[in-house]
């Protein structure tokens, strides 16, 4: 069972477009919800973070939008440059322990 | 921000061979660490959480005969395949803990990739 549900797939922006990437969840439990994004043979790296208590987290160019009633975030990347292609996974924190990711969107910036 | 690494980036054995593999928190001391697999263009599944002094703690469907985990110092966790097979192959990453900080935060390792010939 997926514990965390992302999309899309696949995302092409044109620079200096907007990339939006969303993510749900079904447990409540859920106590972070962190963005990682990977590079082609890297590890993931931490992007921006969210606690559920807060409804919108910005970090210069990368904005986490939360609604907890829905049970939804979204990570959206203003004035995308080529250099944000990579992929993106949303995550889930249980218990401050268990990481449990979304499935990862590839995002293609287009020149 | 903190850093984990991991050795061999890569590595290239025969069917039946076992590979082991570390992981290393370098500017910090991890109690525990954490060991995931990545099949290509596929999320990340956590496959055990190693404690320092203790036995890892494995997912459902994870062989803990299979995956070895071996957390021995506070800053060194290694991952031994046993018997590799072709299915194994794999991108494996692992992830520590600083304590020091918010108990969220975790820090990625660069991966190892693993094929099995």
């Amino acid at each position: 069972q997926q514990q965390v549900k992302q999309s899309p797939q696949s995302l092409i922006v044109q620079k200096g477009g907007i990339s939006i990437i969303n993510c749900a969840y079904e447990n409540t439990a859920f106590d972070y919800f962190p963005w990682y994004q990977q590079f082609p043979g890297k590890g993931p790296a931490l992007l921006i973070a969210i606690r559920p208590d807060v409804s919108e987290k910005k970090e210069g160019r990368f904005t986490i939008s939360f609604n907890k009633s829905a049970k939804q975030f979204s990570l959206h990347i203003m004035d995308s440059q080529p250099g944000d292609s990579a992929t993106y996974f949303c995550a889930a924190l249980y218990n401050f322990n268990k990481f449990y990711f979304g499935s990862g969107t590839k995002l293609n910036v287009k020149p | 921000g903190a850093v984990v690494s991991q050795h061999p980036s890569w590595v290239i054995c025969k069917s039946g061979t076992s590979v082991k593999i570390e992981c290393r928190s370098l500017d910090f001391q991890a109690t525990t660490m954490f060991w995931y697999r990545q099949f290509p263009k596929q999320s990340l599944m956590l496959m055990a959480t190693s404690n320092e002094g203790s036995k890892a703690t494995y997912e459902q469907g994870v062989e803990k005969d299979k995956f070895l985990i071996n957390h021995a110092s506070l800053t060194l966790s290694t991952l031994t395949v046993t018997s590799a097979h072709p299915e194994d192959s794999s991108f494996y990453i692992c992830s520590a803990r600083d304590p020091g900080l918010a108990t969220e935060t975790q820090y990625f390792g660069p991966g190892t990739r693993l094929l099995v010939l």
